[in-house]
C-alpha cells in the first residue's frame, strides 16, 4: 500500500539559509499535518491543512510557512534557518480532519534536517 | 492546561517479561489516545488507539492498552517483551476540538537477553 512520502530524506544547511520539505499524502487523503521532533524531544505539531486551506497552526515559527497545493501534496518552506532547527520534520496525512472524524494519521518517514 | 504525561523516561526489562508503560492525560473530557513506536531513525508507527467502545484496545505486535477514565490513564502493556520491541514509545491524544496529536515526551525501551 502507498504511504505518505517526504523529500528530501535528509538535509544539510547552513545559518541563514532556507529549506524546503516536501510531502506527498496517501492518495485520496486530503489532510496533511506537519510535525517537529527535536534531537531527544517528542513530535511537536507545526501546521495542518485540509482541502487547501490551513486547518490548524501549532508552534510553527513565522520564519516558517507551508501549503497545500492542488495535489494535495505540501510544502513547508523554512527560511533564515537556526541552529535550533535541526530536528526531524514528520509530515502525517489523513482522509478528513483527524479530530472531527477520527481519522488516522499516517506518517511519513521524516525529513531529518540538519542546519550547520 | 491539556497534556500527557509519560511516567519513566525510560524502561528495561528482560526478554519475557511483562512490558508496561505509563501513560496519563489530564482534561476533564477524555480525548481520543494513541499509542506510537519510533524505532531508530525512523517515522511513527501506530499501535493502537482508543475512540470510543471497549476500554481494552489490542494493537499490533502483541501489545494492548486499557483506557481508564477514573484514572485519567491509557497505560501500553505486552505480556512478554521480545528484543525486537526495543524502540521508543509515545503516548498521543487527540483532544476532540482539534484533529493535531499531542505527544508525550517518550518512554525509550530497553530488552535485554
Amino acid at each position: 500500500a502507498a504511504g505518505v512520502i517526504q523529500s528530501p530524506r535528509h538535509l544539510i544547511k547552513e545559518k541563514r539559509e532556507t529549506a524546503t520539505l516536501k510531502c506527498y499524502p496517501i492518495p485520496r487523503h486530503d489532510t496533511v499535518y506537519w510535525y517537529q521532533q527535536g534531537p531527544g524531544q517528542d513530535p511537536q505539531f507545526l501546521i495542518s491543512f485540509y482541502e487547501k486551506m490551513q486547518s490548524d497552526k501549532g508552534s510553527i515559527p513565522d520564519r516558517f510557512s507551508a501549503q497545500q497545493f492542488s495535489d494535495y501534496h505540501s510544502e513547508l518552506n523554512m527560511s533564515s534557518l537556526e541552529l535550533g532547527d535541526s530536528a526531524l520534520y514528520f509530515c502525517a496525512s489523513s482522509l478528513g480532519l483527524a479530530g472531527a472524524r477520527l481519522n488516522e494519521q499516517f506518517f511519513g518517514p521524516g525529513t531529518r534536517l540538519t542546519v550547520l | 492546561a491539556q497534556s500527557v504525561t509519560q511516567l519513566g523516561s525510560h524502561v528495561s526489562v528482560s526478554e519475557g517479561a511483562l512490558v508496561l508503560l505509563r501513560c496519563n492525560y489530564s482534561s476533564s473530557v477524555p480525548p481520543y489516545l494513541f499509542w506510537y513506536v519510533q524505532y531508530p531513525n525512523q517515522g511513527l508507527q501506530l499501535l493502537l488507539k482508543y475512540t470510543t467502545g471497549a476500554t481494552l484496545v489490542k494493537g499490533i505486535n502483541g501489545f494492548e492498552a486499557e483506557f481508564k477514565k477514573s484514572e485519567t490513564s491509557f497505560h501500553l502493556t505486552k505480556p512478554s517483551a521480545h528484543m525486537s520491541d526495543a524502540a521508543e514509545y509515545f503516548c498521543a491524544v487527540i483532544w476532540r476540538s482539534q484533529g493535531n496529536l499531542i505527544f508525550g515526551k517518550g518512554t525509550k525501551l530497553s530488552v535485554k537477553p
